[in-house]
């Protein structure tokens, strides 16, 4: 148990879905991420939340919309997503200031986009 | 724009000797540098970090080494063991919550 649960672990949707992504950390950090790991490729960082405010969208297509309702909970909604949007989406918390500890990560969603 | 780089994509070392895996980065803002490890249907998890004011930092097994000039830095593990088989992940932050992070290195520990 890692303090930060992704459901699902997998997930297949049509092009034409729309589904949701949720992430939960129970550590009491204030700081949430949503990254995308696609093969061999880096971590891409697409959102960042402080205090559950958005403060960094990295020039993520409007197709993957984030919400966080409060500090402990962050999703991901997704809908007529793209086949390249195939990848696993990693949510990871922090306490803010606290960099040197690194983030918590979740084990993730593995998407697949048909 | 990749500013954390992972060169080699693999590393394979026999069991007991000494595991180095390499870093470069581009920003020169950066002033804390991680490693994480990753094993498979899991998340990264979070080994050492080091800040850009140090060279060197040390926990057990593992030492996180730093050259600001070269923009480098390096992981050493020793001894190594097999159940360091994973993908290491070098990661840097300038500062803020915006980390990083490299493409990996599988490391294989040969027992």
């Amino acid at each position: 148990e890692t303090g930060v649960t992704q459901t699902p672990r997998h997930l297949v949707m049509g092009m034409t879905n729309k589904k949701s992504l949720k992430c939960e950390q129970h550590l009491g950090h204030n700081a949430m991420y949503w990254y995308k790991q696609s093969a061999k490729k880096p971590l891409e960082l697409m959102f960042v939340y402080n205090f559950k405010e958005q403060t960094e969208n990295n020039s993520v297509p409007s197709r993957f919309s984030p919400e966080c309702p409060n500090s402990s909970h962050l999703f991901l909604h997704l809908h007529t997503l793209q086949p390249e949007d195939s990848a696993l989406y990693l949510c990871a918390s922090s306490h803010l200031g606290q960099i040197n500890y690194g983030y918590t990560f979740g084990s993730g969603t593995r998407l697949t986009v048909v | 724009d990749q500013q954390v780089k992972q060169n080699s994509p693999s590393l394979s070392v026999q069991e007991g000797r000494i595991s180095i895996l390499n870093c470069d980065y581009t920003n020169s803002m950066f002033d804390y540098f991680l490693w994480y490890k990753k094993y498979p249907a899991e998340g990264p998890t979070f080994l050492i970090s080091i800040s850009s004011i140090k060279d060197k930092n040390e926990d057990g097994r593992f030492t996180v080494f730093l050259n600001k000039s070269a923009k480098h830095l390096s992981l050493h593990i020793v001894p190594s063991q097999p159940g360091d088989s994973a993908v290491y992940f070098c990661a840097a932050s300038a500062g803020n919550n915006d980390m990083r992070f490299g493409a990996g290195t599988r490391l294989t520990v040969k027992p």
